[in-house]
């Protein structure tokens, strides 16, 4: 069972409000992404990182933003949350090694900007 | 650019039907291929998985077949469960790259 968690499941904030996602994994996992999940299931990687002080955008622009200060940790910032912002976030992490690039997945962070 | 494509659902069968979700995948080189479940509530997680061509990768009673001549990898149960519903995504990694290139997601519902 993958160690990886998300913090908090579920949360209802109003406009303009600053959050933070949090995704912590104990694995030692190198590469941590995020995706946005949409109604439709489909995923869409909106950032991922390599390494500690590494972070690249995925394929999806996303207003927010991640830092990776520590290996196991990599939260998701965003500054002025707004009614578009509202999905379904999933934190994930995998290893360069012989696991041939599994990912595995935290349980989710079910955003709703009213 | 890679790409995976697989079949639309949402996909209803009864239990102990058998189960093939299509899938079909454009890339260069001999990519890794994935198969994915997500549990209502829950994150994704790996069901199998085949990195060479002709590799069957099984498990729980599912199974895929890496067809480099079709650029397939079909998933396939013989007999479906109520706790089989789900949303299933067909996903592959490129030789050499560094992200995950994953279907649309195919949703799944067994009816007792």
């Amino acid at each position: 069972e993958a160690d990886i968690y998300q913090t908090p499941r579920y949360l209802v904030i109003g406009t303009g409000k600053k959050i933070t996602l949090e995704c912590s994994q104990t694995m030692g996992h190198d590469k941590m992404y995020w995706y946005q999940q949409d109604p439709g299931m489909e995923l869409h990687l909106i950032h991922y990182s390599y390494g500690v002080n590494s972070t690249e955008k995925g394929d999806l622009s996303s207003e927010s933003t991640v830092s990776r200060i520590r290996t196991e940790h990599f939260p998701l910032t965003l500054e002025s949350a707004r009614p578009s912002h509202t999905s379904q976030y999933l934190c994930a992490s995998s290893d360069f090694s012989g696991s041939k690039h599994t990912q595995y997945f935290g349980p989710g962070t079910r955003l709703t900007v009213l | 650019g890679d790409s995976v494509t697989q079949m639309e659902g949402p996909v209803t069968l009864s239990e102990e039907a058998f189960l093939t979700i299509n899938c079909t995948y454009t890339a260069t080189g001999y990519p890794s291929l994935f198969w994915y479940v997500q549990y209502p509530g829950e994150g994704l997680q790996l069901l199998l998985k085949a990195t060479k061509a002709d590799d069957k990768g099984s498990n729980k009673g599912f199974e895929a077949t890496y067809r480099k001549e079709t650029t397939s990898f079909h998933l396939e149960k013989g007999s479906v469960q109520v706790s089989d519903s789900a949303v299933y995504f067909c996903a592959l990694l490129s030789t050499g790259g560094f992200k995950t290139i994953f279907g649309a997601g195919t949703r799944l519902f067994v009816k007792a």
